[in-house]
């Protein structure tokens, strides 16, 4: 079954501070991944996105890392703001290449991230 | 450019009342997608469309209807609405080969 679990669930940091988010996933054929932030009371917004081929990306003070091999992604928070409270949620497309756009999107339930002055 | 638009923001109903959400979006993406989001239950598929004149059946389509009117509309019908509706639905248009989905501001519904 095609599944995308994050840990943790909830996370509360100082302003300032760093963090890890982690997002592991049992999906096949995997396409790629993408992390998403949703503030409270709005819809999701993209990060970034990573394909197979990629092991490190980064936007800004979010880092994003993929191991295709233990089919684990991480996202690395730096320097964390206040307005980096929120929740964000890693989502997998899981499809054969022809399969376009009828690639599933299997959605993770999300971290959610609290910073704290 | 408004991106994905939803309407209305928030809505009560008694149950049993039936509505429609409206969306619709100005990227011209082929791909639409309605959402419900739950605490501790992440985002469910509730329909899709993966083209103009084409729908299908998400993770929890039952209890809703959905028509894809044009390549810009795609709209959520509940029929007879039920209390376990009531939820936060997101309207949502973009590009599954990469991930890609922009969404809407979202609607908070409840079902009394």
């Amino acid at each position: 079954k095609n599944q995308v679990e994050q840990s943790p669930q909830s996370l509360i940091i100082l302003e300032g501070k760093n963090c890890t988010l982690q997002c592991n996933y049992t999906v096949s054929p995997f396409s790629n991944l993408r992390w998403y932030k949703q503030d409270t009371g709005r819809g999701p917004v993209s990060l970034t996105i990573m394909t197979f081929s990629e092991n490190t990306k980064s936007n800004g003070r979010y880092t994003a890392t993929l191991d295709a091999d233990t089919k684990q992604s991480s996202l690395h928070i730096t320097a964390s703001q206040l307005s980096d409270s929120a929740s964000y949620i890693c989502v997998v497309s899981a499809g054969l290449r022809n399969a376009g756009n009828n690639r599933k999107l299997i959605w993770g339930l999300g971290t959610s991230l609290a910073v704290n002055p | 450019n408004a991106g994905v638009t939803q309407t209305p923001k928030f809505q009560v109903l008694k149950t049993g009342q039936s509505m429609t959400l409206q969306c619709a979006q100005d990227m011209n993406h082929n791909s639409m997608y309605w959402y419900r989001q739950d605490p501790g239950m992440g985002l469910r598929l509730i329909y899709y469309s993966a083209s103009e004149g084409t729908t299908d059946k998400g993770e929890v389509p039952n209890g809703y209807n959905v028509s894809r009117l044009n390549k810009r509309e795609f709209s959520l019908r509940l029929e007879s609405a039920a209390p376990s509706q009531t939820s936060v639905y997101f309207c949502a248009t973009g590009q599954p080969v990469n991930t890609e989905a922009f969404f809407g501001q979202g609607t908070r519904l409840t079902v009394v």
